[in-house]
């Protein structure tokens, strides 16, 4: 089974500073990845996905992600705080086979500090 | 806006109820998934649809039942509530059923008393 270690139930960082969120994965064979934000009182928002090709994701609002096979992990970062990223990211895997259900990580609450 | 509707919002009911949550997904999209989001167990997978028919089943209790219609609307029903199922119920959309990202509505807050 499938399993998803997010380091950190809640980071503060300063404004302007770099923003790093952990994500490690457990699985036999490597799966598709994603890192979801979840702003207050509302749904789910893919930051982005990873599932072939360049390990080096970028995506929405300066966000990217590396995969690392050999550490099992998709960290996600990105350069400069702002203040409207302060929200709930989730770390999410889901399998390769015809079933897409995702697997979530327990979050981490991102504080962005003036 | 991710195209994926759910209603109601917001849902208050006494125990022993049966309350029964709706989403619309996006246009052309096949899959639905059903997930539950509390805070002590965190965002789970319940159930997934693919054209009506159950593709996959996560931890969803026996009490607790889904199904997709022919208009691809899905339809969560939650059966003897108890106090523990107060959660955020989320639906979830994909064109296929496998290869792509899910578009998550905004929610259905659950709430038993």
């Amino acid at each position: 089974a499938q399993s998803v270690t997010q380091l950190g139930s809640h980071v503060s960082v300063s404004e302007g500073a770099l923003v790093l969120l952990r994500c490690n994965y457990s699985s036999s064979v490597p799966p598709y990845l994603f890192w979801y934000v979840q702003y207050p009182n509302q749904g789910l928002q893919l930051l982005l996905k990873y599932t072939t090709g360049a390990t080096l994701v970028k995506g929405i609002n300066g966000f990217e992600a590396e995969f690392k096979k050999s550490e099992t992990s998709f960290h996600l970062t990105k350069p400069s705080a702002h203040m409207s990223d302060a929200a709930e990211y989730f770390c999410a895997v889901s399998d390769r086979g015809s079933a897409r259900q995702l697997t979530f990580g327990s979050g981490t609450q991102l504080t962005v500090l003036p | 806006d991710s195209g994926v509707t759910q209603t109601p919002k917001h849902l208050i009911t006494a125990t022993g109820q049966r309350v029964t949550l709706r989403c619309s997904p996006r246009s052309g999209d096949l899959s639905v998934y059903w997930y539950q989001q509390s805070l002590d167990q965190g965002l789970q997978f319940l159930i997934q649809y693919y054209n009506g028919e159950e593709r996959a089943k996560g931890n969803i209790l026996e009490r607790f039942s889904a199904q997709q219609f022919p208009d691809l609307h899905s339809e969560l029903n939650l059966s003897s509530l108890e106090l523990g199922d107060s959660a955020l119920y989320f639906c979830a959309s994909s064109q296929w059923d496998s290869g792509t990202e899910a578009f998550f509505g905004q929610g259905t807050r659950l709430t038993v008393v």
